[in-house]
């Protein structure tokens, strides 16, 4: 299985300051295909989570664009401009080339 | 409005069986994939397995962890899908969600609220 490291586990930011979260993947996640299949999620409290990103930096329908992601291969980051109150929650990454599907440990934004 | 409604969670002892439902509406579900992941305190977002669409002839895949103990079924007439669990564990305890997998983008772009599943004696 591919194994999925995010870094910080946590991460206090404040107002209107930037946040970065990275994800390391155990081998290459692109796909045969082409198609680097790495997306991130947001999960806030007591909600399901929710598309951010696709395919490494790809805002999903809605997604304020001060979310981005960037990376290729192994090395992922996904990047806030400038935190908000509503972005408090857990993100995640997660693997779509191979089976199974894999996320990685979630890292908690909260805010100082 | 495009939604899934997941139903059926509860508790049941070590052993036992539970079948959840996932409901969709706003969209046809037998043309499109959708997966069920599972989320615990300890182990996060787990994947369970996905049942592909009608077009796909309703193929699946199973984590390792549940191979030979969860089924997936589709019922178009109820436009919904379930999730047989047999053999439960204490460790299958989670809350269980499906999403619909869309392939272009790799991804889930809808998730259901889950239900929550609870195996203890």
């Amino acid at each position: 299985d591919i194994v999925m490291t995010q870094t910080p586990l946590s991460s206090p930011v404040t107002l209107g300051q930037p946040a970065s979260i990275s994800c390391r993947s155990s081998q290459s996640l692109v796909h045969s295909d082409g198609n680097t299949y790495l997306s991130w999620l947001q999960q806030r409290p007591g909600q399901p989570p929710r598309l951010l990103i696709y395919k490494i930096s790809n805002r999903f329908s809605g997604v304020p664009d001060r979310f981005s992601g960037s990376g290729a291969g192994t090395d992922f980051t996904l990047q806030i401009s400038r935190v908000e109150t509503e972005d408090v929650g857990v993100y995640y990454c997660m693997q779509a080339t191979q089976f199974p599907h894999t996320f990685g440990q979630g890292t908690k934004l909260e805010i100082k | 409005e495009v939604q899934l409604v997941e139903s059926g969670g509860g508790l049941v002892q070590p052993g036992g069986s539970l079948r959840l439902s996932c409901a969709a509406s706003g969209f046809t579900v037998s043309d499109y994939y959708v997966d069920w992941v599972r989320q615990t305190s300890g182990k996060g977002l787990e994947w369970v397995g996905r049942s592909r669409s009608k077009a796909k002839s309703y193929s699946t895949e199973y984590a390792a962890s549940v191979k030979g103990r969860f089924t997936f079924s589709r019922d178009d007439s109820k436009n919904s899908l379930d999730l047989q669990m047999n053999s439960l564990k204490i460790e299958d305890t989670a809350v269980y969600y499906c999403a619909r997998y869309r392939g272009p983008l790799g991804s889930f772009d809808i998730w259901g609220q889950g239900t929550m599943v609870t195996v203890s004696s």
